[in-house]
């Protein structure tokens, strides 16, 4: 079992439409969540952290639940400047600075259409 | 805010050279970078941990002498990937840890290496 899963899409949605993505992780020790935007042959970008309350950043929310070992992100009124690929990333190595590796996972890909 | 740089961007060499990649933390200094390499539709897959100072610790599967990390000062590391193969082309990417942004993670822009 992948230590994170995500289902790789694409989702195909039209814009405004709200959209969903899951991803579950097998480390039940992980201690930091984070969704990571990659748009195509480009670094990923940081989106959000996911905290265990719940956080919200404009369009975007992120949600840990922490019994069943999955993080999601909504995202509502979707624009075409969305579609992209959204990561999955888990820090599964502990609260060392020194091995804050990241785990990601393969990806969600994001298509919002016209 | 922070940044990461990679140099270069991308980069084409033969079978058999070997290509050396810069991960640069342009305004924090990073004791430990993340060395990263993506294949075509795949995830990002960690391939070492560079250490300021001292040896470089690598991932299950990944050949420490043909991937040779350098990490000599607090804002510098490199990747060399020696006697390069077709198979070794791939996106590299490495990523740093900003201590005065409250451990935010930061990602170079990634280098693209084609080996013909």
């Amino acid at each position: 079992r992948k230590e994170v899963e995500q289902d790789p899409g694409p989702f195909n949605v039209p814009e405004g439409a709200t959209v969903a993505f899951n991803c579950t992780y097998s480390n039940s020790a992980s201690q930091s969540f984070f969704w990571y935007r990659q748009d195509c042959r480009k670094e990923p970008k940081l989106l959000m952290s996911v905290y265990s309350s719940g956080n919200e950043d404009g369009r975007f929310t992120a949600q840990l639940n922490r019994a069943s070992q999955y993080i999601s992100l909504l995202i509502r009124d979707s624009k075409l400047s969305d579609s992209a690929t959204y990561l999955c990333v888990v820090n599964s190595r502990g609260g060392d600075t020194g091995r804050r590796a990241l785990t990601f996972g393969s990806g969600t890909r994001l298509q919002v259409q016209p | 805010g922070a940044v990461v740089s990679q140099h270069p961007s991308r980069v084409i060499c033969k079978s058999g050279t070997s290509v050396k990649i810069e991960c640069r933390s342009l305004d924090f200094q990073a004791t430990t970078m993340f060395w990263y390499r993506q294949f075509p539709k795949q995830s990002l897959m960690l391939m070492a941990t560079s250490n300021e100072g001292s040896k470089a610790t690598y991932e299950q599967g990944v050949e420490k002498d043909k991937f040779l990390i350098n990490h000599a000062s607090l804002t510098l590391s490199t990747l060399t990937v020696t006697s390069a193969h077709p198979e070794d082309s791939s996106f590299y990417i490495c990523s740093a840890i900003s201590p005065g942004s409250g451990n935010t993670i930061y990602f170079g822009e990634g280098s693209w290496l084609t080996v013909v």
